[in-house]
């Protein structure tokens, strides 16, 4: 299996400001995906980060409120901009290895309160 | 659309047996997934079918319908710790994974 660390695990912002979250994979995975998952529901794919291009987004979601990075095949940015207490969520970070069935890896959430 | 179904909230008790369902309408199919994520703690990995019938994992075992888009996830010798919620996922044909919404499982002593 493969190991996700995420940071920061939580956080509490200011409405306006903008968030960066980090995800480190210890190998290195195919693909990596940003979830988002709101109190009590399940979980929403944000985009995929893709290696050294630009993310691809999912419909309802946008570069400028979600820019991503992904510089190399273990490591990926998720930034929340300008926040509203309408962006409070966990957001996760997940990969897949080549190869695997499909399986996804996920990191430990990052738990943003937005005031 | 895609759409999948599931229990919301499902109560067993402590040491008993609970079947959890899962129905599905996707474009294509090329796989299901069951997750079992804790309160506050990221989704984890339970099982896999992509073909008909029962996959057995321990005291969990899965099971596939694709001719009735179903699958049901079978927890044998309920313990306390069990009490999640339960995410079944299905990857499509284009190999998006589409998400249930989760059934959470209160497991009473």
């Amino acid at each position: 299996s493969a190991v996700i660390s995420q940071k920061p695990s939580r956080d509490i912002c200011q409405r306006g400001t903008s968030l960066t979250i980090q995800c480190q994979v210890d190998s290195q995975v195919t693909m990596m995906f940003w979830y988002r998952q709101q109190p009590g529901q399940s979980l929403t794919l944000i985009a995929t980060a893709n290696q050294g291009s630009e993310a691809t987004y999912e419909s309802g979601f946008v570069i400028d409120k979600f820019p991503i990075s992904r510089p190399n095949l273990t490591f990926s940015t998720l930034t929340v901009s300008n926040m509203s207490p309408e962006d409070s969520s966990i957001y996760l970070c997940s990969g897949k290895r080549t190869g695997d069935t499909g399986e996804l890896f996920f990191g430990e959430g990052s738990r943003l309160t937005v005031l | 659309g895609q759409n999948i179904d599931q229990p919301t909230e499902m109560t067993a008790t402590e040491g008993a047996i609970v079947q959890i369902n899962c129905t599905y309408q996707t474009s294509g199919f090329n796989g299901l997934f069951w997750y079992q994520q804790h309160a506050g703690e990221a989704p984890t990995f339970l099982s896999y079918n992509v073909l008909d019938g029962l996959e057995e994992k321990g005291r969990f075992s899965s099971f596939l319908s694709r001719s009735k888009g179903y699958s049901s996830l079978l927890l044998k010798e309920l313990q306390m710790k069990d009490s999640a919620s339960y995410l079944c996922a299905v990857w499509d044909s284009n190999y998006q994974l589409i998400w249930g919404a989760g059934t959470k499982l209160i497991i009473k002593p």
